[in-house]
């Protein structure tokens, strides 16, 4: 969905380096999320954030950090990056209103990020 | 426990015949569940979702899925495959009880419609 964008789109990185990568949504939901996917696990929650002052742990934090700099920006950093955080990351937003809980995700593209 | 399951890996049809990607789910409370499609280097997009009412739900590029919830399950249909249709295909239920603020996915189908 081109109103929701990632970036960069590839990474490569090195074994302790640290990797932030960022999203940027146009489309004014105030619900925000990371995800990663790896071949054969789908997508796994890593964070995610309802509004500015509110950020949550997924199923597989640790390693992660987010900060959530406005509405429409969620970044996801890797402190310390190792090899099995090699993988894709998706960013998606949904929105509160209107359908509220019901209401379907917008995904950006995907970052695939690799450590060395 | 909430959960989503993909029992096929892949799904093979020739074009031109009907399609079924099968799903089921394990939830508390009532389920909101959606179906995603992602083509290569892209992210997912909305394909459609069950949150009450009829059990057959339309959606975009002519699919459709079936809400059982005796069986706990939501699979995917169309008719008729195209080859446009071989994606990678996810499966997704939100609980409307409990953790509803979170999407469980499933593991995802990769389906092969061949000319």
């Amino acid at each position: 969905d081109a109103d929701v964008t990632q970036t960069p789109r590839n990474r490569i990185t090195k074994t302790g380096k640290r990797i932030m990568l960022e999203c940027s949504q146009t489309k004014g939901h105030d619900r925000m999320y990371w995800y990663r996917q790896d071949p054969g696990l789908g997508l796994r929650l890593i964070y995610y954030s309802f509004d500015v002052k509110d950020i949550n742990k997924g199923e597989i934090s640790d390693g992660y950090s987010v900060s959530r700099q406005a509405q429409a920006k969620f970044s996801l950093s890797l402190e310390s990056a190792i090899p099995n955080q090699t993988a894709l990351y998706f960013c998606a937003t949904s929105d509160l209103a209107a359908g509220g809980d019901a209401n379907e995700q917008f995904f950006g593209p995907g970052t695939r990020l690799t450590v060395l | 426990a909430q959960s989503v399951a993909q029992p096929e890996d892949q799904v093979n049809v020739a074009e031109g015949n009907p399609l079924t990607v099968k799903c089921t789910y394990s939830v508390s409370g009532n389920p909101y569940l959606f179906w995603y499609v992602q083509y290569p280097n892209r992210g997912l997009q909305f394909l459609l979702k069950y949150i009450t009412g009829d059990n057959l739900v339309k959606g975009s590029y002519g699919f459709e899925a079936e809400f059982n919830k005796s069986q706990t399950s939501f699979h995917l249909k169309k008719p008729s495959a195209l080859v446009s249709d071989s994606a990678l295909y996810f499966c997704a239920v939100r609980d409307s009880l409990y953790n509803f603020n979170k999407f469980y996915f499933g593991s995802g189908t990769k389906l092969n419609v061949k000319p």
